[in-house]
């Protein structure tokens, strides 16, 4: 069974820039999340999908960002413009059901830098 | 909000050493919790979880970890360390009906030869 997959595993942009990062969740799985982790702190939950319906976006830290799954496949979380506090490890994870004892299958991060 | 608290951010250990990991967390209702680990250049992995039952719960790599409701713990052991458990691992919490885990900060285990 293939993982999840995340792509690039790294990116530097300029502040100000657009950035979209792409999460390609297992096959079958309908639910998706976005987490991140910026240098020093915890990872944090961003956001949630189910299909392609976005069941909690509590996360989310403002209108900067703005997460897609369109036909409730690969998902892409895109920072538009990019600031330096955006800085830090994205992570995507997938599951079959959505209580947490179904288990998250996590991707290896996305590595992004705004300098 | 619900928080977890990982009390080591660095630990140092010899092979064959006993590892314990400590992990709190903040939150007065039904909890599940896990422990994840990230090895150099990998993904987080579970390493185990515990949603009810015997509160002793034993995960993947010889790892176990025990559940202490009135302590709200969930500290993560091994009796004897290798050199390949050099990773980062984390505490996470749960609640039961949400969906988003809470991490604690990690902790880098480094064991030396």
């Amino acid at each position: 069974e293939a993982g999840v997959t995340q792509f690039p595993s790294h990116s530097v942009i300029e502040k100000g820039q657009t950035v979209t990062l792409r999460c390609d969740p297992i096959s079958g799985h309908d639910n998706l999340y976005w987490y991140r982790r910026v240098m020093g702190k915890e990872i944090k939950f961003l956001l949630h999908f189910v299909k392609e319906s976005k069941q909690d976006e509590s996360g989310m830290p403002n209108n900067r960002f703005l997460a897609e799954r369109t036909g409730g496949t690969y998902s892409t979380l895109k920072v538009q413009p990019a600031e330096l506090e955006d800085s830090g490890v994205y992570f995507c994870a997938s599951s079959q059901g959505t209580a947490p004892n179904y288990g998250y299958t996590f991707g290896s991060g996305t590595r992004l830098t705004v300098v | 909000a619900q928080s977890v608290s990982q009390h080591n951010h660095h630990v140092i250990l010899s092979e064959a050493a006993s590892l314990e990991l400590g992990c709190n967390y903040s939150y007065g209702g039904t909890v599940n919790l896990f422990w994840y680990v990230q090895y150099p250049g990998q993904h987080l992995q579970l390493l185990l979880k515990y949603f009810s039952g015997d509160p002793l719960v034993k995960g993947i790599k010889g790892f176990e970890a025990e559940f202490i409701k009135s302590k709200f713990s969930f500290n993560l052991r091994k009796p004897s360390v290798q050199w390949s458990d050099t990773a980062e691992y984390f505490c996470a919490v749960g609640r039961g009906g949400a969906d988003g885990l809470t991490f604690g900060k990690g902790t880098h285990l480094i064991i030396q030869p």
